[in-house]
């Protein structure tokens, strides 16, 4: 199984500035079969990026993934308010059991 | 719009069972692979259960192997989860999530989620 670890566990930022948020994987993840997801208390988790870095429909052009092989990010660019919440990674390289990593939480400062 | 409800989500009592319904709106059902994905309180996201968008495949975490049944009915757009011999660990909110791309396991679709207490 592919462990995904993400760092920090918790980022404390004010609106405007710029997150980045870490996800390692302990072993490599092919093809960057790599997604990202933003989750709020009580709701659902959202998809943002694929692909390791491809946006999903509707995902603003602040938030964006890069990365390969084991080590994986995810920037958003300038905060807005809404942006605070927990944030995911997801390997789906691996069969059959795709995996989480524990992930981030954006706070404001 | 694109849409996932689950229900039948509640109490139940160690050893007992729980079937959980998710409906499908808004899209092709019988075009998508289907997942459950649970999240027990305070932890992070685990992959439970697939099946494939003819329902003739199935694949299991280790810990739903044996005790967990997942099936759908492109007729009704309904995918289901039954739990069986439930334990104290499978206390979590259960999503349902549409398979993004056929093949590739990650989601663009999840449903709000059906909490599941398993307790004494």
């Amino acid at each position: 199984e592919i462990v995904l670890t993400q760092s920090p566990g918790t980022l404390s930022l004010s609106p405007g500035e710029r997150a980045t948020l870490s996800c390692r994987a302990s072993q490599s993840i092919n093809n960057n079969y790599l997604a990202w997801y933003q989750q709020k208390p009580g709701q659902a988790p959202r998809l943002l990026i694929y692909g390791a870095s491809s946006r999903a429909t509707g995902i603003p052009d602040r938030f964006s993934g890069s990365g390969s092989g084991t080590d994986f990010t995810l920037t958003i660019s300038r905060l807005e308010p809404e942006d605070f919440a927990v944030y995911c990674c997801q390997q789906y390289a691996a069969s059959p059991s795709p995996t989480f990593g524990g992930g981030t939480k954006v706070e404001i400062k | 719009q694109v849409q996932l409800l689950e229900s039948g989500g509640g109490v139940a009592q160690p050893g007992r069972s729980l079937r959980l319904s998710c409906a499908a709106s808004g899209f092709s059902f019988s075009s998508h692979g289907m997942h459950w994905v649970r999240q027990a309180p305070g932890k992070g996201l685990e992959w439970v259960a697939v099946i494939s968008s003819h329902g003739r495949t199935m694949v299991y975490a280790d810990s739903a192997k044996g005790r967990f049944t997942i099936s759908r009915d492109n007729s009704q757009n309904t995918v289901l989860l039954q739990m069986n011999s439930l334990r104290d660990g499978d206390s979590a909110v259960y999503f349902c999530a549409r398979e993004a791309h056929w093949g590739q396991w990650y989601f663009d679709v999840w449903g709000r989620g059906a909490p599941v207490t398993v307790s004494s």
